[in-house]
């Protein structure tokens, strides 16, 4: 199985911060990385597919990049409203897998 | 809209079995690949199962393989995850999550409420 680690596992940042999340693969996957916010008491929404493409509806603040098996999730301006936990997920291999997550506290 | 619920969760002694169901609407379901992902309390992202959107397409995590069954009524627009054998490390909320594609797993661009599910005696 493909393992995704992902860093930190919670920071904990002001409104207006610019936030870095990190995935990296066990192995090669390609560009086929997404990620996803859970908000307390909810069920995960979809942010970005295939490393880098937003989601219909989801704020540009929220973007992603790709460098090998290293992969970055960045919200570019913290809003009290993206308090949640961050998970990706590969889907190169079967089981997808997720990472562990990350929790942002406000 | 796009709309997924689920039922069927609840109590289960370890060893027993469960089935459950998610209706879907809102989109056309032959067409899109389904999947189950559970999350056990206070702890993360689990993917369960998927079906393409024929149902010739099955896939498990194998966690699971050999005691769930995952399954698909087009007819009736709903899911199945038949679960049997249940252990205590079952206890997750499951949420089914429609897939972005027709074979699947990809990525999950909706997903249901949740129903939880206890194993316990």
């Amino acid at each position: 199985d493909i393992q995704m680690t992902q860093s930190p596992s919670s920071l904990s940042a002001s409104v207006g911060d610019r936030v870095t999340i990190t995935c990296q693969a066990s192995q090669h996957i390609n560009n086929y990385l997404n990620w996803y916010q859970q908000k307390p008491g909810r069920a995960p929404k979809l942010l970005i597919y295939d490393v880098s493409n937003l989601e219909v509806g989801v704020p540009s603040r929220f973007s992603g990049t790709r460098s090998g098996t290293d992969f970055t999730f960045t919200i570019s301006s913290l809003q009290p409203e993206d308090l949640a936990t961050y998970y990706c997920q590969q889907y190169e291999n079967v089981p997808v897998t997720f990472g562990g997550g990350t929790k942002v506290e406000i | 809209e796009v709309q997924l619920l689920e039922s069927g969760g609840g109590l289960e002694q370890p060893g027993g079995s469960l089935r459950l169901s998610c209706a879907a609407s809102g989109f056309t379901f032959t067409s899109f690949a389904m999947n189950w992902v559970r999350q056990a309390p206070g702890k993360g992202l689990e993917w369960v199962s998927g079906i393409s959107g024929s149902g010739a397409g099955i896939y498990y995590a194998d966690s699971v393989k050999g005691r769930f069954t995952i399954s698909r009524d087009n007819s009736k627009n709903t899911l199945f995850l038949q679960m049997s054998s249940l252990r205590a490390e079952d206890t997750a909320v499951y949420y089914c999550a429609k897939d972005r594609s027709v074979v699947g797993p990809d990525y999950f661009d909706h997903w249901g409420l949740g129903t939880l599910v206890t194993v316990s005696s």
